[in-house]
């Protein structure tokens, strides 16, 4: 069975200061695709970053980077510079055989 | 290019009766996805097309859920009748290529049923 699992349901981070966001996931493949989404109020879902399983490298964009540990099937997120528009729920998922799979959510709350 | 348009943004119906949403996705996808959204969680897949073809329904209640998509291009899903559990965004994402792309999201529609 494919999960993802978030285990910290709100966090809360003070603007300019750096916050990292936690995702596990589980799945027997080898090749798949993981993504952060962003969910702000709007309610529509926004790509953050994605990382190709088969890369060693961990994804970058801009204040936005991944910690990406395949072995321990880990893909942690890393915001730096917290802005009050990063205030949103964050999804972690993953994308096999364009079957995607969503965590929980965790809620973050950037406070001035 | 134009992104995912769902509509209405907003629903409140009665419980037993029925409703339906609308997606048009990214011109050129091929892959359509429905999701259920209930307040606090991630999202559930209902139902994903590829073209006009049915790929994954397994987790759509049949019983009163239904979704088409004729021409391969738009799509509506419908319930009826409609519980009090239905209260949710159903969310609409589309992919441009088979495999191993982002999603494209809707800004969902969000229903209430009372």
């Amino acid at each position: 069975a494919q999960t993802v699992t978030q285990s910290q349901p709100e966090m809360s981070v003070q603007e300019a200061e750096t916050v990292t966001l936690s995702c596990t996931y589980d799945t027997s493949e080898n090749n798949y695709y993981l993504f952060w989404y962003k969910q702000p109020p709007s309610r529509q879902m926004i790509l953050v970053i994605r990382q190709e399983a088969y890369k060693q490298q961990n994804a970058t964009e801009n204040r936005f980077s991944v910690n990406f540990q395949k072995a321990a099937k880990s893909f942690s997120l890393k915001i730096s510079d917290s802005q009050l528009g990063d205030t949103a729920m964050y999804f972690c998922a993953f994308e096999i055989g364009n079957q995607f799979y969503f965590g929980t959510g965790t809620s973050l709350t950037v406070i001035p | 290019e134009a992104g995912v348009a769902q509509s209405p943004r907003y629903k409140i119906i009665e419980k037993r009766q029925s409703v339906a949403f609308w997606c048009n996705p990214i011109s050129g996808h091929a892959t359509l996805y429905w999701y259920q959204q209930i307040l606090g969680q991630g999202p559930k897949l209902l139902i994903q097309f590829q073209n006009n073809g049915v790929v994954d329904d397994s987790q759509l209640p049949k019983d009163r859920f239904s979704a088409e998509r004729l021409k391969g291009v738009d799509s509506t899903l419908k319930i009826q009748p409609a519980k009090l559990e239905d209260s949710a965004v159903y969310l609409c994402a589309s992919t441009r290529y088979r495999d191993n792309t982002e999603a494209f999201f809707g800004q969902g529609t969000r229903l209430t049923v009372v």
